[in-house]
């Protein structure tokens, strides 16, 4: 069975602390992808791995940054968490380019 | 920016009903896809209509698309208490990588 695995569904951090989400899978999968889920705003894309090492921005990558050092795990960033960043993360995988995302279950992170 | 964006936000059928949405996107296509999340959980793939395809079933489901008009629907028949969840259409940018880009989603509520 496919799986995407995000390191943990919720999450409360501190104004001005780095966080860092993880995203594994397990399906030797190119595509990485990282999105925030706001009420009434749909999945936002904030970062895209098309491959080991390589990235591309989304459509709100503001404070956010990511890295993707090995196939399988995808980790976005924070660098100085804000309260404006409370949302829904979640993380999707798939190859090749045309085919359906697998989704990990989300991290639901709270900033205070 | 939104590639997809579902109509209507939001809908409230009785068990027994037939469920619509539909999905309009901006530019061209190679798939459109359907997506299905449950209240706080990570989204999962329904079903894939590929750009020369002009309708596809899939159990309960039915997807058509039109391409002269950009817009997709999906018919859920003989609806389910269970069915009740947030449908989200997505489709590959064929502009920018084939970033996965997802409209904001419709709420189905199906009351038993």
């Amino acid at each position: 069975d496919v799986k995407v695995t995000q390191s943990s569904r919720y999450l409360v951090k501190r104004t001005g602390e780095k966080v860092f989400l993880e995203c594994v899978q397990d399906m030797d999968h190119e595509n990485m992808f990282w999105y925030r889920q706001d009420p009434g705003l749909g999945l936002r894309l904030i970062y895209f791995s098309y491959d080991v090492k390589m990235k591309e921005k989304g459509d709100i990558p503001e404070g956010y940054s990511v890295s993707r050092e090995k196939k399988e795990r995808f980790s976005l960033i924070l660098e100085s968490a804000s309260t404006n960043q409370t949302s829904m993360y979640l993380c999707a995988s798939r190859s090749p380019v045309d085919t359906e995302a697998f989704f990990g279950q989300g991290t639901r992170l709270t900033v205070v | 920016s939104q590639q997809g964006e579902e109509d209507p936000q939001a809908l409230s059928i009785q068990e027994g009903e037939n469920a619509t949405m539909n999905c309009s996107y901006k530019t061209s296509i190679n798939n459109l896809q359907w997506y299905r999340q449950n209240s706080g959980r990570g989204l999962v793939h329904l079903i894939l209509i590929r750009s020369n395809e002009r309708e596809k079933h899939s159990g309960r489901l039915r997807v058509t698309l039109d391409t002269s008009k950009k817009s997709s629907s999906l018919l859920i028949t003989a609806s389910r208490a269970a069915d009740t969840a947030s449908y989200f259409c997505a489709t590959p940018r064929m502009d920018s990588s084939y970033k996965l880009i997802f409209g904001s989603g419709t709420r189905l509520l199906v009351r038993p």
